[in-house]
């Protein structure tokens, strides 16, 4: 059991917007801490996609971008590609548990 | 262009110790705006942070699994290293060492390709 909480997946066609959720509570997500997102795709070690709720690393495309509110955040990926299929990962900090935590992951299929 | 890359056995018998290295190359270990972690993703399932380490040797442990666990650093080799003692098969999964951007929650910017420990007889 994660203690940020993801849909184990997401689907969509090429061309249109998905969003994959991250939910967490008053002592990570809640608490006002960062939330980063990873790509990982099938075999291969998981990239940076967002840092700091919001901002992309040089490289990422604008199709990707994540918000945040109150105990969750999100992250959004429009205009899908074929290339996006992966597992995207949220991540924060837990002040529990005293370091960073991970969201379950969520599976995006491009239909 | 910073690079991370994992090293040691990829089977390790059960109540052993697991030890992995992570040599880091195209830059500095020793700055201060990063620490250096080790997490692992079991087949199939997500990721969990084992723990981390700051260039002073200053560290810290994933609560559930930090009285088997100890990382440390040197520095003057790039490297930094993973020990996990009293294995089972629940620890089998790929390990990956990551660079930690020291800025509010750390994130991980830079990771290795990974390497897979089993852990059987």
């Amino acid at each position: 059991q994660s203690v940020l909480t993801q849909p184990p997946s997401v689907s969509g066609a090429p061309g249109q917007r998905v969003t994959i959720s991250c939910t967490g509570s008053s002592s990570n997500i809640g608490a006002g801490y960062d939330v980063h997102w990873y790509q990982q795709l099938p075999g291969t070690a998981p990239k940076l996609l967002i840092y700091v709720d919001s901002n992309r690393p040089s490289g990422v495309p604008d199709r990707f971008s994540g918000s945040k509110s109150a105990t969750s955040a999100s992250l959004a990926i429009s205009g899908l590609q074929a290339e996006d299929e992966a597992d995207y990962y949220c991540q924060s900090y837990d002040s529990s548990l005293g370091g960073s935590v991970f969201g379950g992951g969520t599976k995006l299929t491009v239909l | 262009q910073v690079q991370l890359q994992e090293s040691g056995p990829g089977l390790v018998k059960p109540s052993q110790t697991l030890s992995l290295t992570c040599t880091v190359s195209g830059g500095s270990i020793s700055s201060g705006s990063y620490y250096w972690s080790w997490i692992r993703q079991p087949a199939g399932k997500g990721l969990e942070w084992i723990g981390r380490i700051y260039t002073s040797g200053s560290t810290n442990y994933n609560p559930s699994l930090k009285s088997r666990v100890s990382i440390s650093i040197d520095t003057s080799k790039y490297q930094f290293s993973l020990k996990l003692t009293s294995v089972t098969a629940a620890d089998t999964a790929v390990y990956y060492c990551a660079r930690g951007v020291v800025r509010g929650v750390v994130y991980f910017d830079y990771w290795g390709q990974g390497t897979l420990v089993t852990v059987s007889s």
